[in-house]
């Protein structure tokens, strides 16, 4: 099945500075990878996705670029806020459909003042 | 987009015992439903796939006879856990997929304490 790794675990920026979050995957055939920020105790909401037709999104502050070739995707966030503060969850989509969605660990991001 | 509502939000119940949650879809009927398990400071982690007016398909490792999950409409995915333990005290939230396209729409979650 499908494996999704996520790195860091734990990011802390400053205010205005940009942020990273990595995600590699192993199937091949998965063709959607969501985003998600996810507030303690609360649901997770997506924040942006890309489709393995598509090599890079842009919304806003918000980034994503897909390397299929290299099976990983990242998540760009610029001019951080302290309301970007939360947890970033990467999520893939194998191939073949179903349409499950199997989750990467979690980044706890801090965004300091 | 489409909302997803679940119930109860939080439940607290003795050892034991078992607790039924619901997902709804309220405004778009979902042929499949998803569950997901959430332990503290971890990812989400998928219980179980569940399709409406058929068997749900649970993931390995998941005990299909504890965690019992009823998909028996369009808009209705229930998940029982049955027998529950302090060990089975986590945020479960359910999901439901846009028909017409890729995003998952999350439930609120619930959160079960078990005493």
């Amino acid at each position: 099945g499908e494996n999704v790794e996520q790195h860091p675990s734990t990011l802390s920026v400053q205010e205005g500075d940009s942020a990273v979050i990595k995600c590699t995957y192993s199937d091949s055939a998965s063709n959607y990878f969501p985003w998600y920020k996810q507030e303690l105790g609360k649901r997770p909401q997506l924040i942006i996705d890309i489709r393995s037709n598509v090599g890079e999104k842009k919304d806003q502050r918000i980034a994503v670029t897909l390397n299929k070739t290299a099976k990983h995707f990242s998540l760009h966030i610029t001019e951080t806020q302290p309301e970007d503060s939360a947890v970033y969850f990467c999520a893939a989509v194998p191939g073949g459909g179903g349409n499950k969605l199997t989750f990467g660990t979690g980044t706890q991001l801090k965004v300091e003042l | 987009g489409a909302v997803v509502s679940q119930h109860p939000s939080w439940v607290i119940c003795k050892s034991g015992t078992s607790v039924k949650i619901e997902c709804r879809s309220l405004d778009f009927q979902a042929t499949t439903m998803f569950w997901y398990r959430q332990f503290p400071k971890q990812s989400l982690m998928l219980m179980a796939t569940s399709n409406e007016g058929s068997k749900a398909t649970y993931e390995q490792g998941v005990e299909k006879d504890k965690f019992l999950i009823n998909h028996a409409s369009l808009t209705l995915s229930t998940l029982t856990v049955t027998s529950a333990h302090p060990e089975d005290s986590s945020f479960y939230i359910c999901s439901a997929r846009d028909p017409s396209g890729y995003e998952q729409f999350f439930g609120p979650g619930t959160r079960l304490t078990v005493l």
